[in-house]
């Protein structure tokens, strides 16, 4: 089957600085990217769809310029939190749906990335 | 609006059967999607549907029926390990998913 990484699975930094997460697909062509935020005992929250060569769409409430996100290729996608605050402290999963595949608008998650900011 | 409802959480004991319930109302219906998530853990796809009637699996078996809206995923001969949350999802017209609430289903001995 399809194969997602998430790049780092944990991460711990510091009030007011930038930290990098990234989602690969491993084995196919993502055309499309989601990153989603989930806080203890909550459903999935989509932040953005991101295609690959344009601007990602943003969730409603979701600060664009505070989640950089970036799909510079068919198998990377990146999400910058910047700035970070405690607040921002969250479980990030991205997901990749390519073109291919009886599935075809299945979504292959990633393993998720634990955020602490302190 | 869009809005997916299933209840948010059950209890069933190991080895019976458990039926979670999936009601929609979206813009458009492109196939309905079961997850199962570990808590920690990123959802792991279970099933699609997008016709009506029961796709079996195992010990899994999802159930749609379009005209009502309504979908449920079916669990059989429960495992402690099936302890998890319960994720139905919807493909609407624009071919992005709705997510429900998800449903903690908790096994017990």
């Amino acid at each position: 089957g399809a194969v997602v990484s998430q790049h780092p699975s944990w991460v711990i930094c510091k009030s007011g600085t930038s930290v990098k997460i990234e989602c690969r697909s491993l084995d196919f062509q993502a055309t499309t990217m989601f990153w989603y935020r989930q806080f203890p005992k909550q459903s999935l929250m989509l932040m953005a769809t991101s295609n690959e060569g344009s601007k990602a769409t943003y969730e409603q409430g979701v600060e664009k310029d505070k989640f950089l996100i970036n799909h510079a290729s068919l198998t990377l996608s990146t999400l910058t939190v910047t700035s970070a605050h405690p607040e921002d402290s969250s479980f990030y999963i991205c997901s990749a749906r390519g073109d291919q595949g009886a599935e075809t608008y299945e979504q292959y998650f990633g393993p998720g990335t634990r955020l602490t900011v302190t | 609006g869009q809005n997916i409802d299933q209840p948010t959480e059950m209890t069933a004991t190991e080895g019976a059967i458990v039926q979670i319930n999936c009601t929609y109302q979206t813009s458009g219906f492109n196939g309905l999607f079961w997850y199962q998530q570990h808590a920690g853990e990123a959802p792991t796809f279970l099933s699609y549907n997008v016709l009506d009637g029961l796709e079996e699996k195992g010990r899994f078996s999802s159930f749609l029926s379009r005209s009502k809206g309504y979908s449920y995923l079916l669990l059989k001969e429960l495992q402690m390990k099936d302890s998890a949350s319960y994720l139905c999802a919807v493909l609407d017209s624009n071919y992005q998913l709705i997510w429900g609430a998800g449903t903690k289903l908790i096994i017990k001995p």
